[in-house]
């Protein structure tokens, strides 16, 4: 079975500051994909990363960085310097195939000016 | 092109009424998916479409439930006797054929059932 969890419910940071976003995922599959989406408040999802199961090595991209750990089946995402903008709902997602994706419950970050 | 298209972007109704729900894809991607999302929670996989042919339903997805896409471009999704319990964000998402590739998502119809 897949089951992604994404423990944190609501995170509030004050703008500047980093933050970690936790996702733990589960499968038995040796191929598979993962990926964070944002949902901002407007309510579209948009995505942010997607890194496969052979490759670990950590991703930066600006101020986001993801740091994928097989040992512990963890995918954490954080975000440095943090803004305003980056207030949303951040959801973590593995795909076996790619015809189906099991998403987390996500992490909904504000970040206070 | 702009992205997935959904219309309506919200819509209400009475239980029991029927609804139906309409996304357009990016046109060169062949892969059509419908998931549901309601309030606190991840969107959940109901159907997807690899051209016209749907490959696989969820168990979400009840006999109330039909999803088409008959030329493998557009894609609706109708609901049957509507229940307060089918009030949910409903998202439409497109991608290449390939599990390497994530998906673009629509902004999503939000139903209301009252």
């Amino acid at each position: 079975a897949q089951k992604v969890t994404q423990a944190q419910t609501e995170i509030s940071v004050v703008e500047k500051e980093d933050v970690t976003l936790d996702c733990v995922y589960e499968t038995r599959d040796t191929t598979y994909y993962l990926f964070w989406y944002k949902q901002p408040p407007s309510g579209e999802l948009v995505f942010l990363i997607r890194r496969n199961s052979f490759d670990e090595q950590n991703e930066i991209s600006g101020r986001y960085s993801w740091n994928f750990q097989k040992s512990t089946s963890s995918f954490n995402f954080t975000i440095t310097a943090s803004q305003v903008v980056d207030s949303a709902v951040y959801f973590c997602a593995l795909s076996k195939k790619g015809n189906q994706f099991y998403f987390g419950t996500g992490t909904s970050l504000t970040v206070i000016p | 092109d702009t992205g997935v298209s959904q219309n309506p972007r919200h819509k209400i109704t009475k239980r029991g009424q029927n609804v139906t729900f309409r996304c357009d894809p990016i046109s060169e991607h062949n892969r059509l998916y419908w998931y549901r999302q309601t309030l606190g929670q991840g969107p959940e996989f109901l159907t997807y479409f690899q051209n016209e042919a749907q490959l696989e339903k969820s168990r979400l997805l009840s006999d109330r439930f039909s999803a088409e896409r008959p030329k493998g471009s557009f894609s609706t999704l109708e609901i049957q006797r509507t229940e307060q319990g089918d009030s949910a964000m409903y998202l439409c998402a497109s991608s290449p054929t390939g599990e390497r590739y994530g998906y673009t998502f629509g902004s999503g119809t939000r139903l209301t059932v009252v």
